[in-house]
């Protein structure tokens, strides 16, 4: 059962324009949301992420948009490079505390190759 | 700072096989994590660590899977009797205390059980 799914498997986009991917989860316990990307033979590296306090949070040409009620987050690319080329994987989070420390596991989404064409 | 450490980076094997998967995590983080990637499942949990100690090992597919952190600095993922449909590329990620916060991964092992 995918709590968080990536239903587009792959995206392609020419260089200059927005690339928009899609993630949406079940979990309403999820409380802190992911982007990560990856290039081939390489982990996967942070990218942005977003509490759910917020409904939207910006890092240059990364921003990441959050709807609760739909249980539904986004990654705008603006404008998007070859570079941006990768798997973007949306992971999401429910913490709990023990303690005083921090204890949580991400759930990942299956991930989309982006392709963005020179 | 190193990064993320895990070896060896690509391992092929027959099946039956014993097969150990090694990581060392960044210095000065607490928990440590072993993500497994296929094409069919994504990026799968096996199982998470907390101060060297198992909080959550549902994800682990099989009792032929074992995971081990015997101290801060190391640990181990085994599978015994390694079997085809293991195959994949098996990740470990660590992260420091505190709040949310993104997980560090390495670069993988990708495991190839003939």
């Amino acid at each position: 059962d995918q709590q968080v799914k990536q239903n587009s498997p792959s995206l392609s986009v020419q260089e200059g324009r927005i690339s928009i991917l899609n993630c949406d989860y079940t979990n309403s316990m999820f409380d802190y949301f992911l982007w990560y990307k990856k290039y081939p033979a390489e982990g996967p590296t942070f990218l942005i992420s977003i509490s759910s306090i917020k409904d939207k949070n910006e890092d240059g040409r990364f921003t990441v948009f959050l709807n609760k009620s739909a249980k539904h987050l986004s990654l705008h690319i603006v404008p998007s490079q070859p570079g941006d080329s990768a798997v973007y994987f949306c992971a999401a989070s429910g913490e709990r505390h023990e303690g005083g420390g921090s204890n949580y596991k991400l759930t990942f989404g299956k991930g989309t190759l982006l392709t963005v064409n020179p | 700072d190193a990064g993320v450490i895990q070896s060896p980076r690509h391992e092929v094997t027959e099946m039956g096989q014993e097969v150990t998967l090694r990581c060392k995590p960044i210095s000065g983080h607490n928990s440590l994590f072993w993500y497994r990637q296929t094409m069919m499942r994504g990026l799968e949990l096996l199982i998470y660590f907390n101060n060297n100690v198992p909080i959550d090992d549902s994800g682990m597919p099989e009792d032929r899977f074992s995971a081990k952190m015997p101290n801060a600095s190391f640990s181990t993922l085994k599978i015994q009797p390694s079997e085809p449909r293991d195959s994949a590329v098996y990740f470990c990620a660590s992260r420091r205390r505190g709040p949310s916060g993104e997980l560090f991964f390495g670069e993988g092992s990708r495991l190839t059980v003939l």
